[in-house]
This record gives structure tokens, C-alpha cells and sequence, in this order.
């Protein structure tokens, strides 16, 4: 399968405790972006790479919210001191070059209790 | 700031019957890219057409068609021969080039085929 992977794809945590997610992207495409979707709306914006470089947050990425890309390639989403606002699904896109379609994951669906 | 406004939370329409559900937006500029997602229950979102803003054509992409009205900023769908699969949350999406490329979407249709 050479779509967007993202692991996991269920997290339950309490509220306080840090989390991690990852996505995998399309093996070409250079560009990654995380989303976030609560119920009932659609995605919001989080965040984009342009290969290793994150170019664009939104305000929505709290000072808790960090995100990666090491390589280039997978792309990580950490979030601190979880809070239960932050029960969301996660959601990663990747698409070639400026005009490409966004590609989209299955999502993580994130759980605080 | 962009927005997008699904107006239509909840729809269904009969097996082979047609839908068109309602997408409006608001911009100022006058170069962008328009899109409808599907997300089925549970799975992931796909693409299902695409429209770029300088093109007067209306896109269609099989059973799948768009109706672009620029100046009243409108982007509905329409699904004719509606089909069980199609029975999904329907996202639609505006894109602003050259800014990073972020979508912004409405809040969704729920679309149910009924058999």
C-alpha cells in the first residue's frame, strides 16, 4: 500500500501525559500537512512541511503542540501535557509540488480522559 | 481569512436517484482551487473533483459533477445516479495557492443513499 500511513490510530491517554504521533507520507510528495477534525466540523489547519521545513502554523498549534520532520520524510506530532480540548482526530495530508492534490491518511483518533 | 459554510448537515436521497448538495465561500481573491472530499465511515478522506477558480468549465469526473458560480461564490456537487457507496461525509474545500497550499473546509454533509 503506498498511501499516507498514520500510526497509531487510536490513542487513549490521561489528561497531563504527552503523546506522539507519526505520518507517513506519500514516498514523493514534499510537502506534509497536519489537520485536526473534531466532531462534527471539518479539518482545521495545523501545520505544513515543505521537505524538512516546517514554512506555516496556525494559531490553533499551541506552545504544547510540536511537530516535525526530520528528514524530509515521516513527519511526528507531539503534543505536551495533554488537555482533554485536545480529544480530536489527527489527521496528515501530503501532496507534490504547490498544486498537487492532498493525499489523506486514515487519521489518529486521540482520546483524553 | 477564508471560510467555507456547508449549509446542508444532513442529507439522503434515494439508489439511483440525483443529489446536489450546497457549498458557498467567501474570498477576496480571484486565484484558487476549489475541492469535494469524500469521507466514508471510518476511512479515510479521497478526493472526489476538483475545480480551479480562472476556468469557466464546470469539472465533472464521471458520475460526479460541479456547478462553479464564481460571482456568486458558490461550489455545489452534484451525484447523479446515486449509488449505496456513496453514502459518506462530504467535505468541501477551498485552496489558496502559493500560501502553503492549507485547505479550508466546511463543517460536512452527511450524505445517506437509501436503498
Amino acid at each position: 500500500d503506498t498511501g499516507v500511513s498514520q500510526d497509531p490510530r487510536h490513542k487513549i491517554t490521561k489528561r497531563g501525559q504527552n503523546v506522539t504521533f507519526r505520518c507517513d507520507p506519500i514516498s514523493e510528495h514534499n510537502r506534509l500537512y497536519w489537520y485536526r477534525q473534531t466532531l462534527g466540523q471539518g479539518p482545521e489547519f495545523l501545520t505544513y512541511f515543505q521537505n524538512e521545513a516546517q514554512l506555516e502554523k496556525s494559531r490553533l498549534l499551541s506552545d504544547r503542540f510540536s511537530a516535525e520532520r526530520p528528514k524530509g520524510s515521516f513527519s511526528t506530532l507531539e503534543i505536551q501535557r495533554t488537555e482533554q480540548g485536545d480529544s480530536a482526530m489527527y489527521l496528515c495530508a501530503s501532496s507534490l509540488g504547490t498544486l498537487g492534490e492532498q493525499f489523506f491518511g486514515p487519521g489518529t483518533r486521540l482520546t483524553v480522559l | 481569512a477564508q471560510t467555507v459554510t456547508q449549509s446542508q448537515p444532513e442529507m439522503s436521497v434515494q439508489e439511483a436517484e440525483t443529489v446536489t448538495l450546497s457549498c458557498t465561500y467567501d474570498t477576496s481573491e480571484s486565484n484558487y482551487y476549489l475541492f469535494w472530499y469524500k469521507q466514508p465511515p471510518s476511512r479515510q478522506m479521497i478526493l472526489v473533483i476538483r475545480q480551479e477558480a480562472y476556468k469557466q468549465q464546470n469539472a465533472t469526473e464521471n458520475r460526479f459533477s460541479v456547478n462553479f458560480q464564481k460571482a456568486a461564490k458558490s461550489f455545489s456537487l452534484k451525484i447523479s445516479d446515486s449509488q449505496l457507496g456513496d453514502t459518506a461525509m462530504y467535505f468541501c474545500a477551498f485552496m489558496k495557492p502559493n500560501t502553503g497550499n492549507q485547505f479550508y473546509f466546511g463543517t460536512g454533509t452527511s450524505l445517506t443513499v437509501i436503498p
